[in-house]
C-alpha cells in the first residue's frame, strides 16, 4: 500500500505571495490532517478534513485554509505569506472514525519564505 | 485545553544503556496517548499508542511506555539503546471524540553515543 505523499517537497516563496500544498492520503483513508512544524513552536495542528468537510480547526489565522476533494486528496493554501510561515508542513491521513486511529504522516513540504 | 510536556529537549545515552523519555499530559480525564518518532528529513512514525486495554504498552523497535494515571505520565523506555534509535521523539494526545487532532509535546532529541 502506498504511503502518504506530499508535493512539492521543497518550496521557496517571497513574502506576500500565496502557496498551495498538496497531500494524497493512503488509499481508503477519509481523514486528512495538516500540521505545521517549526523549531520554535514545534508541531501545531492546522486543520482536519473528513469526507470533504472541515471537522476540526487549530488556532491559525484565516490566511491558512484547506480543502478536501472527493478522492480524499487534500490541499492547503497559505495566502499573503509572512516570514514566520517558513516551516515544515506535514499532512497525515487516517480512517478518521476514532481518536485512536493511527495517523500516517507524509514526508512533509519544506516551505521557505524570503 | 489539553497540553503535553516532555521533560528534556535533548537526551544523550550510550549504546546499550537504558532510554527513558518523559511525557506528562494535563487532562484529568485520560486522553488517547501516542509516541511518535521522527528521523531527519522524514515524517513521523507511530511507535505505540495507549488504548486503555493495558497500562504497559509495547511498540515497535523494542520501545514500550507505561501509563500512570496518578502521575498523568506516559514515559517511553527502551532497555538497550541502539545507534539507530537516534532521532526526535514526540509524545502526543488526542482528546476523546476529537479525531484527527493531535496535540504534540515539544519533542525530545535522542543522541546515542558509541
Amino acid at each position: 500500500k502506498a504511503g502518504v505523499t506530499q508535493t512539492p517537497r521543497y518550496l521557496i516563496k517571497t513574502r506576500g505571495q500565496q502557496v498551495t500544498l498538496s497531500c494524497s492520503p493512503i488509499s481508503g483513508h477519509r481523514s486528512v490532517s495538516w500540521y505545521q512544524q517549526t523549531p520554535g513552536q514545534g508541531l501545531q495542528f492546522l486543520f482536519e478534513y473528513f469526507s470533504e468537510t472541515q471537522r476540526n480547526k487549530g488556532n491559525f489565522p484565516g490566511r491558512f485554509s484547506g480543502r478536501q476533494f472527493s478522492n480524499s486528496r487534500s490541499e492547503m493554501n497559505v495566502s499573503t505569506l509572512e516570514l514566520g510561515d517558513s516551516a515544515l508542513y506535514l499532512c497525515a491521513s487516517s480512517q478518521g472514525t476514532s481518536g485512536l486511529d493511527e495517523q500516517y504522516f507524509g514526508p512533509g513540504t519544506r516551505l521557505t519564505v524570503t | 485545553a489539553q497540553s503535553v510536556t516532555q521533560l528534556g529537549s535533548h537526551v544523550s545515552v550510550s549504546e546499550g544503556a537504558l532510554v527513558l523519555l518523559r511525557c506528562n499530559y494535563s487532562s484529568s480525564v485520560p486522553p488517547y496517548l501516542f509516541w511518535y518518532v521522527q528521523y531527519p528529513n522524514q515524517g513521523l512514525q507511530l511507535l505505540l499508542k495507549y488504548t486503555s486495554a493495558a497500562t504497559l504498552v509495547k511498540g515497535i523497535n523494542g520501545f514500550e511506555a507505561e501509563f500512570k494515571k496518578s502521575e498523568t505520565s506516559f514515559h517511553l523506555t527502551k532497555p538497550s539503546a541502539h545507534m539507530s534509535d537516534a532521532a526526535e521523539y514526540f509524545c502526543a494526545v488526542s482528546e476523546w471524540g476529537s479525531q484527527g487532532n493531535l496535540i504534540f509535546g515539544k519533542g525530545t532529541k535522542l543522541s546515542v553515543k558509541p
